[in-house]
């Protein structure tokens, strides 16, 4: 079984600072997506990444896959209350295999 | 385009009873999923279908747990008996299949009490 460990678990900062999440695994991926979670909903698809290296940027979310492919990082710029949730990383062992690991989660508070 | 349909959205149950949840994937997706995410944690992929075959139920309690996907396209988890344990919610997703990697889809989900 593929494990994907998050860090940190927990986080509660102020609005208008920045952050960074951690997903690490010591197995490769083909691919890795980040999701977010709001209570009472299902996970939604923030970015997938597919490439060593990759970096996306979506408005003031950061994304990057580890060379490897075994870790990747979600950073974000001037954090918003409605930046509030369970982040969860997930990622798919190889190309044509869509099982969809997903790691332990971190939960991200944003205080007003 | 309609989402992921999954019913009920609220279960409690006593232990040793049994309990079955519904799922209606979006329209043409192949993959079906079904996750137990207990409370904080991330989701456990409990079993995936690609149309009506199953890919991987590696993770999935056989002994009390079933799931069936007739005619590839809705679904239904069951469990039977439940354990005290098994209180968690339970999501089901659903992406398009095929080569190369596509969305997941998720369900509101259905939140399991047992008690």
């Amino acid at each position: 079984t593929q494990l994907l460990k998050q860090s940190p678990q927990f986080l509660s900062i102020q609005e208008g600072e920045n952050l960074t999440v951690y997903c690490n695994s010591s197995s490769v991926f083909s691919s890795l997506q980040w999701y977010r979670q709001e209570p009472g909903e299902g996970p939604v698809l923030l970015v997938t990444v597919v490439t060593g290296g990759e970096v996306k940027k979506l408005k003031r979310l950061t994304f990057q896959f580890g060379d490897a492919r075994k870790d990747s990082s979600l950073h974000i710029t001037a954090a918003q209350p409605g930046d509030t949730g369970l982040y969860l990383c997930a990622g798919t062992p190889n190309f044509g295999n869509e099982k969809l690991t997903f790691g332990t989660g971190t939960r991200l508070t944003i205080i007003p | 385009e309609a989402g992921v349909a999954q019913s009920p959205r609220y279960k409690i149950i006593e232990k040793r009873q049994s309990v079955a949840f519904w799922c209606n994937p979006i329209s043409g997706h192949a993959t079906l999923y079904w996750y137990q995410q207990i409370l904080g944690q991330g989701p456990k992929l409990l079993i995936q279908f690609q149309n009506n075959g199953v890919v991987d139920d590696s993770q999935l309690p056989k002994d009390r747990f079933s799931a069936e996907r007739l005619k590839g396209v809705d679904s239904t988890l069951k469990i039977q008996p439940a354990k005290l344990e098994d209180s968690a919610v339970y999501l089901c997703a659903s992406s398009l299949g095929g080569v190369g990697w596509t969305e997941a889809f998720f369900g509101q989900g259905t939140r399991l009490t047992v008690v």
